[in-house]
């Protein structure tokens, strides 16, 4: 099955400085690769996903990377403000019209200083 | 528009005791799930449904059961509550379709369980 590895597991950046998660994933069949932001006693929410057939995705101040060849996608978010300041969680999901499960990395802990 | 609703926010239960943790959508998804969420684990999948009458095992689905009677909810239930299964869970949703690259999953707010 699908493994995910992410890193770091905490980032504390500069308020306008950038951050930048990184996920590496096992499963070459993976192809498709959402980023999840959790605010706390939250629900996780889509900020971004990118699907195997591109290389970048941007939306604002965040953008998502694939290297299909390393197996390894980033998050990156621009010009940072305190309300970034969450848990991000990456996770990969098998191709295939009938896969639906998606595997999580174990999530980073974004804070943004003031 | 609701999106996915789980209740009860938290709950409170002794070692044995069997409760129901509900979910429902009201985006007409066939797909719908249940995650528990640990410091330090991520996500992790319980049980899944891809319809009406369809429920399968996720990656940690002792100690749980499922049913799938309707489109709109998804119940988890636990049979007979262990401290092990003090964790956040999260109810998620989503179409399925003929996509090969799948659709977007989304979460519920989640239900804080304590089981002492």
């Amino acid at each position: 099955g699908e493994n995910v590895e992410q890193h770091p597991s905490t980032l504390s950046v500069q308020e306008g400085d950038s951050a930048v998660i990184k996920c590496t994933y096992s499963d070459s069949a993976s192809n498709y690769f959402p980023w999840y932001k959790q605010e706390l006693g939250k629900g996780p929410q889509l900020i971004i996903d990118i699907r195997s057939n591109v290389g970048e995705k941007k939306d604002q101040r965040i953008a998502v990377t694939l290297n299909k060849t390393a197996k390894h996608f980033s998050l990156h978010i621009t010009e940072t403000q305190p309300e970034d300041s969450a848990v991000y969680f990456c996770a990969g999901r098998a191709s295939g019209a009938g896969s639906y499960q998606l595997t999580f990395g174990k999530g980073t802990k974004l804070s943004v200083i003031p | 528009n609701a999106g996915v609703t789980q209740t009860p926010k938290f709950q409170v239960l002794k070692t044995g005791q069997s409760m129901t943790l509900q979910c429902a959508q009201d985006m007409n998804h066939e797909y719908m799930s249940w995650y528990r969420q640990d410091p330090g684990m991520g996500l992790r999948l319980i049980h899944y449904s891809v319809g009406a009458g369809i429920t399968d095992q996720g990656e940690v689905p002792n100690g749980y059961n499922v049913s799938r009677s309707t489109t709109e909810d998804f119940p988890l239930r636990l049979l007979s509550a262990a401290p092990s299964q003090t964790s956040v869970y999260f109810c998620a949703s989503s179409v399925t379709g003929t996509d090969n690259f799948g659709n977007t999953i989304y979460f519920g707010e989640g239900s804080w369980l304590t089981v002492v």
